[in-house]
């Protein structure tokens, strides 16, 4: 069974450090997502990301953020200069269509120093 | 905007309980309604969603949830509780307008004891 898969499964940083997360979405979906989830919190909603572009962003998703599908199998998530407060688990999201089930992969948790 | 309230942010039943989990949304327009388990140290799985058919809807591991549009509601339940059933449970709305995204609720945990 296909299934979305993120990359690394931790990543440690420093503080102002550039990060880059990666995600390999099942390959027939379109519709793609990033959220996180801070160690004990809820899972917060960052972008959304339909036909090479940024459809939805929460008001986490700041300038600090970026999202790009490079190749047609890579997602990846840039976080140009790491704070403490962005430490977290970070899920990678992948669906058919628009509001249909989305496929989570096993997050990549981050750990800014 | 929309939001998802979980009602009780544990909850403890005995093996073979009545699993009941609350979950309310607010929506401007016709939702599409989730719940997600996530066991510890995992990514998010489906276990059922609401996409405007029927208002019963049935999952995996014996879970099923109801939508009440009167009630803004689409609680979570199963007859009877299994200790492999102790996870945390997302309830999550995802609307269309315009653009899209999807909000998750706090979450419940669920602990259940032999």
């Amino acid at each position: 069974e296909p299934e979305v898969t993120q990359t690394p499964s931790h990543q440690v940083t420093q503080m102002g450090q550039e990060v880059i997360l990666r995600c390999v979405p099942i390959s027939n979906h379109l519709y793609f997502y990033w959220y996180r989830q801070i160690l004990g919190q809820k899972v917060e909603f960052l972008v959304s990301f339909y036909n090479n572009e940024i459809s939805e962003k929460s008001e986490i998703f700041d300038d600090q953020f970026s999202v790009e599908r490079p190749d047609g199998s890579n997602f990846t998530l840039k976080i140009r200069s790491t704070k403490l407060e962005d430490s977290a688990m970070y899920f990678c999201a992948s669906g058919r269509e628009a509001q249909d089930t989305q496929y989570f992969g096993p997050g990549t948790r981050l750990t800014v120093l | 905007a929309q939001s998802v309230t979980q009602l009780g942010s544990h909850v403890s039943v005995s093996e073979g309980a009545l699993v009941l989990l609350r979950c309310n949304y607010s929506s401007s327009v016709p939702p599409y309604l989730f719940w997600y388990v996530q066991y510890p140290n995992q990514g998010l799985q489906l276990l059922l969603k609401y996409t405007s058919a029927a208002t019963l809807v049935k999952g995996i591991n014996g879970f099923e949830a109801e939508f009440k549009k009167s009630e803004t509601s689409f609680h979570l339940t199963k007859p009877s509780a299994h200790m492999s059933d102790a996870a945390e449970y997302f309830c999550a709305v995802t609307e269309n307008t315009g653009g899209f995204k999807t909000i998750f609720g706090a979450g419940t945990r669920l602990f259940v004891k032999a």
